[in-house]
């Protein structure tokens, strides 16, 4: 079975500084993908980063990057540059080669950016 | 490209009322999946598809909830009847295909917001 652990439920970050967060995981699937989703107050879910359990090279999407630390099954998300829009929740999510699919979640992290 | 569509975006019931939620997934996309997400949680799929068939719906509770995609593109969900804690969001999104491996991404729409009183 896959499980996600997000352990910050919430966190204070100003503008224009960089904010941290954490994701551990467990699976015994050898391939398997890492995403990030962001989740403001209107409720929908907006893809971020991915990263696979093969890749070499940390992912990076502009002001997001993932440090992706296989043998410690973490996969935190580092958000560059905090900006205002960024306040929102922030799930971490695995999808393995036999689960058909699903996105196993974790119980996300509520990021608030102070001016 | 136009992205997944939800409606309708709220819905507020009584408790042993009926209920139904209808998705349209970003067009090609065969995979379509439903999500329930209660207040504080991250999501929990309900129901899975691939085109018009069912993939996945073991956590679906089958006694109050169906779920249909009859032509492959569109679906819906209904909970029938409804209990106090089905109040959640519920999550369609889809992807071009769930067997493209772990990269496969889900696309999400906005959701619908049950409140059942």
């Amino acid at each position: 079975a896959q499980k996600i652990t997000q352990t910050q439920p919430g966190m204070f970050v100003q503008e224009k500084e960089a904010v941290t967060l954490d994701c551990t995981y467990d699976t015994s699937d050898q391939s398997y993908g890492l995403f990030w989703y962001k989740q403001p107050s209107s409720g929908e879910m907006i893809f971020l980063i991915y990263q696979g359990s093969y890749d070499e090279q940390n992912a990076t999407e502009g002001r997001y990057s993932l440090n992706f630390q296989k043998a410690r099954k973490s996969a935190n998300l580092v958000i560059s540059a905090s900006q205002l829009g960024d306040s929102a929740m922030y799930f971490c999510a695995m999808r393995g080669t036999d689960s058909w699919g699903k996105l196993q979640f974790g119980a996300g992290t509520q990021v608030v950016v102070t001016p | 490209e136009a992205g997944v569509a939800q409606s309708p975006r709220y819905k507020i019931i009584e408790k042993r009322q009926s209920v139904a939620f209808w998705c349209n997934p970003i067009s090609g996309h065969a995979t379509l999946y439903w999500y329930q997400q209660i207040l504080g949680q991250g999501p929990k799929l309900l129901i899975q598809f691939q085109n018009n068939g069912v993939v996945d719906d073991s956590q679906l509770p089958k006694d109050r909830f169906s779920a249909e995609r009859l032509k492959g593109v569109d679906s819906t969900l209904k909970i029938q009847p409804a209990k106090l804690e089905d109040s959640a969001v519920y999550l369609c999104a889809s992807s071009s295909n769930w067997a493209g491996g772990p990269k496969e991404t889900q696309y999400f729409g906005p959701g619908t917001r049950l409140l059942v009183l």
